[in-house]
């Protein structure tokens, strides 16, 4: 199975601060296909998770230009770049490249 | 708007089956791939399992620690995705999602004591 590391697993932010957290997982998740298959989710308290991007980079509709995702094959990076209190919630990385699907163990962002 | 929405969790004993479904609207159902994805009290999210849609082929697949015991199906006339659990142990406790990939419903919570 691919293992998804994430680090952080907790970070604290003050509103207006930036807000990074990395995901790496145990092979590339490049395919032949020329994507790469590697996904965001925050799921806020008591909802299901939500989309935030898709395929590295690509935000999902309606979700603030303040999340950007970057990186390649194995090194992936989320970031916020004004953290606002709605942002509160455990961030997922997940991977589809390779059955199982595969989930990050969860960052939690709590505002200080 | 897109819609999923779980149900048919509860309290189980350990040994004992359930059938989860999830119904979806505002999409078209047929054409979507859909897994089930679980969260175990206070833990991450572990996927369970997928099906492809029939034009792909229909076909199933699962993750280690439920192959054997869960089967996935789907009803793409009555838009509707199922999940039956069978053999249930006390570590499939967990709330039981139905995604697409974008989309997610609430959950169901399946509690096997």
């Amino acid at each position: 199975d691919i293992v998804m590391t994430q680090t952080p697993l907790s970070l604290s932010v003050t509103p207006g601060q930036p807000a990074s957290i990395s995901c790496r997982s145990s092979r590339s998740l490049l395919h032949s296909d020329g994507k790469t298959y590697l996904y965001w989710y925050l799921q806020k308290p008591g909802q299901p998770p939500q989309l935030l991007l898709s395929e590295v980079s690509n935000r999902f509709s309606g979700v603030p230009d303040r999340f950007s995702g970057s990186g390649s094959g194995t090194d992936f990076t989320l970031k916020i770049s004004r953290v606002e209190a709605e942002d509160v919630g455990v961030y997922y990385c997940m991977q589809t490249i390779q059955l199982p699907i595969t989930f990050g163990q969860g960052a939690r962002l709590e505002i200080k | 708007e897109v819609q999923l929405v779980e149900s048919g969790g509860g309290l189980i004993k350990p040994g004992g089956s359930l059938r989860l479904s999830c119904a979806a609207s505002g999409f078209t159902f047929s054409d979507a791939w859909l897994s089930w994805v679980r969260q175990a009290p206070g833990k991450g999210l572990e996927w369970v399992g997928r099906i492809k849609s029939k034009t792909d082929g229909g076909t199933t697949d699962y993750n280690t620690p439920v192959k054997g015991r869960f089967t996935i199906s789907r009803d793409d006339s009555k838009n509707t995705l199922y999940l039956q659990l069978s053999s249930l142990k006390t570590g499939d406790t967990a709330v039981y999602y139905c995604t697409s990939g974008i989309y997610w419903g609430p959950g169901t919570l399946v509690t096997v004591s």
